[in-house]
């Protein structure tokens, strides 16, 4: 079964520019979910879609940050213009079809490596 | 707000040495518990799961974990590490609201 692709997977960028990420989510899976992992800190949830629906995006700075996932499989996170501080790795996961979001396990993608100069 | 604290930032332990990893959560009422793992160079991954029933949960690579409800605790355990089980390890809490709160992670290094 392939797993959670992920593109690209480094990326640098100059402040005020803007970048977008691509996943794949693992074929069937109608959860999907964004992350963003600073350094020396947990993985922190910005949205999570159920099939191509929002189920939360309380913590996505809706002023720079964007994303979408048309017709339900894979999805795009936009940041423009990016911030100095938006240096991190954003990681996708997804989980099964068939349960809840708080019962399946995720699935993660290698992640994306943004540095913000 | 939710919130997952993981007290031990980096573990220092030799090969066959006991290893205890400590979780604590914040919210009162129903979680589901998870501790994921993440090798050098590869993606995170699932080691064990508590959704009810048995506190005493098993997972891969002889790792168990123990959900103490009175406590808000989740800890992780393995008898006698390895050199391979050098890691880093987070621990992660949902709820009904189907966000998953993750901690901040502990970097295990055993050596050989």
């Amino acid at each position: 079964e392939a797993g959670v692709a992920q593109s690209p997977r480094y990326k640098i960028i100059e402040k005020r520019q803007s970048v977008a990420f691509w996943c794949n989510p693992i074929s069937g899976h109608a959860t999907l979910y964004w992350y963003q992992q600073i350094l020396g800190q947990g993985p922190k949830l910005l949205i999570q879609f159920q099939n191509n629906g929002v189920v939360d995006d309380s913590q996505l700075p809706k002023d720079r940050f964007s994303a979408e996932r048309l017709k339900g499989v894979d999805s795009t996170l936009k940041i423009q213009p990016a911030k100095l501080e938006d240096s991190a790795v954003y990681l996708c996961a997804s989980t099964p079809a068939g349960t809840s979001g708080t019962l399946g396990t995720q699935y993660f993608g290698p992640g994306t490596r943004l540095t913000v100069l | 707000a939710q919130s997952v604290s993981q007290h031990n930032h980096h573990v220092i332990l030799s090969e066959a040495a006991s290893l205890e990893l400590g979780c604590n959560y914040s919210y009162g009422g129903t979680v589901n518990l998870f501790w994921y793992v993440q090798y050098p160079g590869q993606h995170l991954q699932l080691l064990l799961k508590y959704f009810s029933g048995d506190p005493l949960v098993k997972g891969i690579k002889g790792f168990e974990a123990e959900f103490i409800k009175s406590k808000f605790s989740f800890n992780l355990r393995k008898p006698s590490v390895q050199w391979s089980d050098t890691a880093e390890y987070f621990c992660a809490v949902t709820s009904g609201t189907y966000k998953y709160i993750f901690g901040t992670g502990t970097r295990l290094k055993v050596l050989a």
